[in-house]
């Protein structure tokens, strides 16, 4: 089993806020990086899928950058809303088909 | 129309019975997944099946096994249910190889054992 760490654990920040959060992952057999969003009584939802040393994603006020060789990607909040409030997931791949989910960030954003 | 379905939705039962999860994708998705979330929401994964073939198979206990009818399906089944079993399972499906593109989930099955 490979380690996938996410820091911080949880995390309250006030609307308006921007915020971010670690994906620590092996830096060896890289095959790809996703991060998912998880709301309460749903479903996780992807965000990004990412592959590429330097990859740089954006979905509306969500970003996402990727270090492969270091082993680490950090998704970015800008502006937090009270609906952005959801436990943020990384999932790492590597060349070995092995896939496996970090142990998420719980984010919640105080009207 | 739901991408990704499960059925049931919630499933009690006793100590040693055997009960199957079903799993459906209208995504034409090439690989489908198993996943189990602990007590402390992560989730682990359990089977992966990509053109029916098992591709990844982590460290479960022989008692869950995974069938695949064909590329749209992937059912769990589960022999001699155990307390520590009792959990969520969800389902999921991608397009292409295991991890390649972003997955999409089932709504989940809870699985309670008495």
């Amino acid at each position: 089993i490979l380690n996938v760490e996410q820091s911080p654990q949880s995390l309250h920040v006030q609307e308006g806020d921007s915020t971010n959060f670690t994906c620590s992952f092996p830096s060896s057999n890289f095959y790809a990086l996703h991060w998912y969003r998880w709301e309460t009584a749903k479903s996780p939802e992807a965000l990004f899928v990412m592959t590429l040393n330097g990859d740089e994603k954006k979905k509306g006020r969500i970003s996402a950058t990727l270090n492969t060789k270091e082993g680490y990607s950090y998704l970015y909040i800008k502006g937090s809303q009270p609906e952005d409030s959801a436990t943020y997931l990384c999932a790492y791949s590597n060349t070995g088909n092995q896939f496996y989910f970090g142990t998420g960030t719980s984010l919640t954003v105080i009207p | 129309d739901t991408a990704v379905s499960q059925t049931p939705k919630y499933l009690v039962t006793q100590m040693g019975n055997d009960k199957s999860i079903k799993c459906e994708q209208n995504l034409g998705h090439d690989t489908m997944y198993w996943y189990k979330q602990d007590s402390k929401k992560f989730l682990k994964i359990m089977f992966s099946y990509n053109n029916k073939e098992l591709i990844i198979n982590e460290t479960v206990p022989n008692r869950f096994s995974p069938k695949s009818p064909d590329k749209a399906h992937l059912n769990l089944h589960i022999n001699s249910l155990e307390l520590g079993d009792s959990a969520v399972y969800f389902c999921a499906s991608s397009q292409a190889r295991v991890g390649e593109n972003e997955q999409y989930f089932g709504p989940g099955t809870r699985l309670t054992v008495t």
